[in-house]
């Protein structure tokens, strides 16, 4: 089974500074997708940025851009010019490329709270 | 277009009795995921619907779980009987077929005290 690992609980960023969340991921699979996804407080959850695993260009939207090494099974995730809107809860996630009994299933980690200082 | 919406919000229910859990995926989404959350803990998949037809329900912790969704539109997700470790934030989201991106609800946060 694909484990995603967060080991920031916590984390803290100035506004306007940059914040790297971690994120490592283990698999077997050659194929797949990981996710960032962000969940203020109280409200849905929502994709900030995807990537594929075959493609070795880091997926970036506006100010939030990833840093991918397949080799090394590592996912972080940078927040740029941080804004107090960025507070919030954020989930790294696995989904297999592969269709399995279990669908399209996500794994994800335990999360890390970001919380944005003015 | 609306996006998945879960019902209610919130529950506190006793131990031992029955909660209810609602969740309307975006519609045309053929996929349909229930998740739960458990304080601190990862979020874990619980089942997998496409349309109608479970695809996979291997994620339930056990038979006090039922998950229906008739005519393949909305979903219910019944606990009977509710107990302490039931507790937590039960997602639910919903994709297309083919599609990579999920959509997810806000959740119910369900006490049981």
């Amino acid at each position: 089974a694909q484990t995603v690992t967060q080991s920031q609980p916590e984390m803290s960023v100035q506004e306007a500074e940059t914040v790297t969340l971690s994120c490592t991921y283990d698999t077997s699979e050659s194929d797949y997708y990981l996710f960032w996804y962000k969940q203020p407080p109280s409200r849905q959850m929502i994709l900030v940025i995807r990537q594929e695993a075959y493609k070795q260009q880091n997926a970036t939207e506006n100010r939030f851009s990833v840093n991918f090494q397949k080799a090394a099974k590592s996912f972080s995730l940078k927040i740029s010019d941080s804004q107090l809107g960025d507070a919030a809860m954020y989930f790294c996630a696995y989904r297999s490329a592969l269709n399995s009994n279990s669908g399209y299933a996500l794994n994800f980690g335990k999360g890390t709270s970001l919380l944005v200082t003015p | 277009e609306a996006g998945v919406t879960q019902f209610p919000s919130h529950s506190v229910i006793e131990k031992g009795q029955t909660v209810t859990l609602r969740c309307d995926p975006i519609s045309g989404h053929d996929n349909l995921y229930w998740y739960r959350r458990v304080m601190g803990k990862e979020i874990k998949f619980l089942l997998h619907f496409v349309k109608e037809s479970k695809q996979d329900e291997s994620g339930m912790p056990n038979n006090r779980f039922l998950a229906e969704r008739t005519g393949g539109t909305y979903s219910t997700l019944k606990v009977q009987p509710a107990e302490l470790e039931d507790s937590g934030v039960y997602f639910c989201a919903s994709s297309q077929t083919g599609g990579t991106e999920a959509f997810f609800g806000q959740g119910t946060r369900l006490t049981v005290v």
